[in-house]
């Protein structure tokens, strides 16, 4: 079983849509929660951090920490063809390592 | 502003041939990192390095080779021992463990 676990997709959603993405993670040392948003051949963009449960809002993206279920997602309110990308959530559990999932891409259609 | 710069952006290497690629930030970081990503695959560590003169291995470090001689500089090597190469390599920094960690454009390296 991989320590983080993500739906690669795609995902299909009309402009304007609300964007519901997840990872569920088997570690329960996990503090530490960030979302990156990377598109074709870029570096991942860091979106969100978060180090407790509860949810976290920053203008359309809104990150979520469950850790008694062992779940984060990341929202996204009127979503944009913008937000076209591969979404990547990472966890770290105080240490040197950020474990990765593989990503979730995203089509936000016109 | 404030960054982490990668180059080349494409590098293409031959059989047998040891390439470096570049990372420099300067963003005052402790901590910085090297990942590689493959198609349908996580971001795995290759090394890290928490402060200058000082690094560890991380999960894929055969073939590949570091040095910290500088706060703002952390180079990879891809020697000739590492078996399949190919593959999009991304630095990144944070300011210290635990905290968000930043990652540079990549470089993208191709053995011909």
């Amino acid at each position: 079983q991989k320590e983080v676990e993500q739906d690669p997709g795609p995902l299909s959603v009309p402009e304007g849509a609300i964007v519901s993405l997840n990872c569920t993670y088997s570690n329960s040392a996990f503090q530490y929660f960030m979302w990156y948003r990377q598109y074709s051949r870029k570096g991942p963009e860091l979106l969100m951090y978060t180090y407790s449960s509860g949810n976290k809002e920053d203008g359309r993206f809104t990150a979520q920490v469950d850790k008694s279920s062992k779940y984060i997602s990341l929202f996204i309110r009127d979503s944009q063809p913008s937000d076209s990308a591969t979404y990547l959530c990472a966890m770290s559990a105080g240490t040197y390592k950020y474990i990765f999932g593989t990503g979730t891409r995203l089509k936000v259609l016109a | 502003d404030g960054g982490i710069t990668q180059s080349p952006k494409y590098l293409f290497r031959k059989e047998g041939q040891n390439v470096t690629l570049s990372c420099e930030q300067n963003l005052n970081h402790d901590a910085m990192y090297w990942y590689r990503q493959d198609p349908g695959q996580g971001l795995r560590l290759i090394y890290y390095s928490q402060i200058v003169n000082d690094f560890q291995k991380g999960d894929i470090a055969e073939g590949y080779s570091v040095s910290r001689e500088k706060k703002e500089s952390f180079p990879l090597t891809v020697t000739s021992a590492q078996k399949n190469p190919t593959a999009f390599y991304l630095c990144a920094s944070s300011q210290v463990m635990n905290t968000e960690a930043f990652f540079g454009q990549g470089t993208r390296l191709t053995v011909v």
